[in-house]
């Protein structure tokens, strides 16, 4: 069964910054592109990042390029979304996402649950 | 600034079909933007229903189906359940970036 579980969320301060995990089982992650997406309250969805198979590409909104960087562990089956000056429209519920295929291109499959990232002093 | 709209919210009776779309500024959609659709419901994650226009994920029930209409995607739901009843939202590919679209919400009644 594949499960993709994100953890890390959290109350930061503007400013501050903070790292999401993604744990990825039940299929062999290097096969897979991966992204992150986000939702803030009440809101539609965005998507924020994205990195293939080999983290030879990647990508980002233009609202956090510059800001954040996303990374995998392939030997450890963990994808990343270092955060670093965040800010109040950072504020969302965090998603990552398998893509259907090594690189970008032809859709998406399976979502975590999401992990929450409130900035706010 | 790309932008995707869809249709804010549409209503349709239970066994009806509606139609949503998926529009984009940039001009026609096109197979190329490999557009998805994902149903999403009220505290849950969203779930895939379609990839590049019209392939349904094994899960996926036989009444949705994704298709290209007058220069925009679109997902037809035909013999509507009330479990249809969701937010729905299309994804865009624009070479190496995503967009989503802006959201329907349809509500069966």
């Amino acid at each position: 069964e594949v499960q993709l579980v994100e953890s890390g969320g959290g109350l930061v301060q503007p400013g501050r910054s903070l790292r999401l995990s993604c744990a990825a089982s039940g299929f062999t992650f290097d096969d897979y592109a991966m992204h992150w997406v986000r939702q803030a309250p009440g809101k539609g969805l965005e998507w924020v990042s994205g990195i293939s198979w080999n983290s030879g590409n990647t990508g980002y909104a233009d609202s956090v390029k510059g800001r954040f960087t996303i990374s995998r562990d392939n030997a450890k089956n963990f994808l990343y979304l270092q955060m670093n000056s965040l800010r109040a429209e950072d504020t969302a519920l965090y998603y990552c996402a398998r893509d259907l295929g090594y690189s970008y291109g032809q859709g998406w499959d399976y979502w975590g649950q999401g992990t929450l990232v409130t900035v706010s002093s | 600034q790309t932008v995707v709209t869809q249709e804010p919210s549409l209503t349709v009776s239970p066994g009806g079909t509606v139609t949503l779309t998926c529009a984009s500024n940039t001009g026609a959609v096109t197979s190329g933007y490999y557009p998805n659709w994902f149903q999403q419901k009220p505290g849950q994650a969203p779930r895939a229903l379609i990839y590049s226009t019209s392939n349904k994920h094994s899960w996926t029930p036989a009444r949705f189906s994704g298709s290209l209409l007058g220069g925009k995607a679109a997902l037809t739901l035909s013999g509507v359940q009330p479990e249809d009843e969701a937010e729905y939202y299309c994804l865009l590919y624009y070479g190496g970036a995503y967009v989503f679209g802006t959201g329907t919400k349809v509500t069966v009644l």
